[in-house]
Order: C-alpha cells, then structure tokens, then sequence
C-alpha cells in the first residue's frame, strides 16, 4: 500500500535551518510529484511547493522562495524539503503529499502524516 | 491568488444526519479543479473529492461533491460515526495552490 513516512519532530532556534524528509513505498516513485503543505496552529493549510521525482523539475510558492529547498533521492524514494532563516512564524506541522500529475491537472491524492517543527529561541 | 471561504465555520449534527458544507472562491477556479479533504487529528489528510465531483478510490458513496465557477458544496448524505473530523476544500487550477480555513463537523 502507498505510504509517506515522515521524519520526526524538529526543535530549531530562529535563523536556523531545518530538513524534513518524506520517505515513500507502495508505488512507482518516479511516476507521482511530491508537494509540501505547511499548516501553521488554527490555521489554514499553505502550499509551498512540488518537486517531480522523473525529471527534477520543481516550483517553489512566492511566499518560500530562496528559502526553500525541495530534492528527492530516487535510490531511496525520498523526497525532502529544507527550510533556511527559520522565523518564529514558520512553526507548524509539515506534510508531504504524493501528487497525481494528469494531463490537464495536477493533483493531491495521498497525505504524509506531518512533521512539527517548532522554531523557537 | 484564490481565497477559498468555507461555512460554516462549525457544524454540530447527529450521526445518521446530512451534512452540507459549502466553500467558495474569490474568483472562478479554472476547470473546477477543486478538492475536498478531510482531516483527523494525529492522522494524515485523506482526499475525499477531486475534480469538484469525483470520488477517490475508497471514499463511500455518502460523500459527493457539487459545483462550479465559485460556489462549491460536499455533501455527506448520512453521518457516521467516523466522519466527524475538518474538511478543507483545496483548488490547484490556478497557481499557487490554496486552501480554505475549514469546516469542523462535530457530534451534536
């Protein structure tokens, strides 16, 4: 079945930089983007960017550009997203998801579990 | 970018009960690509809806979606018991991506 684990919990002090990985099984990694969603305490989730696996294309939300940086290690089915000059504001809970790439439209299909990341001094 | 405004903000029904939750966009999503997910605390997100009707694999027949331009609705034709959580509406016709704020479906 198709999984997204993700790594765990992550403390950083402002100015910081952090690296959540995705780790996936259950399908062809190649075949599927990976997207990163932020969703900060009582608020709304916030997309940040996808990356494609296949050919290493990726875009980055305006909000997150030249601070975020999106790979993938496709000998590992890994996906990763590091964030640079972490702010107190950046605390909230990390999601990868798989995202089926179609023709027309690009969408969400399965959810990792999250990852909390708290920046604090 | 698209805001997406979800009501009620809050609903508190009985199991057995209809739900119908609505969202809108502040300007029309291209190819009504809108989704519906639904989310369980401690748990990862589930795609319940995409394409404004369509049902992703697994999802019962209780949950359909309806819609366009920027008037959207999921409806949940009987509650369950597992089907108290958040639902977010989510569009990705347009860049960036965005997400409504939520709507909480509770037991009454």
């Amino acid at each position: 079945q198709v999984q997204l684990v993700q790594s765990g919990a992550e403390m950083r002090k402002p100015g910081a930089s952090v690296k959540v990985s995705c780790k996936t099984s259950g399908y062809v990694f190649t075949s599927f983007a990976i997207t990163w969603v932020r969703q900060a305490p009582g608020q709304r989730p916030e997309y940040m960017g996808w990356i494609n696996p296949d050919n290493g294309n990726k875009h980055s939300a305006q909000n997150f550009r030249g601070r975020v940086t999106l790979t993938t290690d496709t000998s590992t089915r890994t996906a990763s997203m590091e964030l640079k000059s972490l702010r107190s504001d950046d605390t909230a809970v990390y999601f990868c998801a798989r995202v089926i790439m179609g023709g027309s439209s690009w969408f969400i299909d399965f959810w990792g579990r999250g990852t909390l990341v708290t920046v604090s001094s | 970018e698209i805001v997406l405004t979800q009501s009620p903000g809050t609903l508190s029904l009985s199991p057995g009960e209809r739900a119908s939750l609505s969202c809108r966009a502040s300007h029309s999503v291209t190819g009504n690509f809108l989704a519906w997910h639904q989310q369980k605390p401690g748990q990862a997100p589930r795609l319940l809806i995409y394409a404004t009707s369509s049902r992703a694999p697994g999802i019962p027949d209780r949950f359909s979606g309806s819609g366009s331009g920027t008037d959207f609705t999921l409806t949940i034709s009987r509650l369950e018991p597992e089907d108290f959580a958040v639902y977010y509406c989510q569009q990705y016709g347009n860049s960036p991506w965005t997400f409504g704020q939520g709507t909480k479906v509770e037991i009454k």
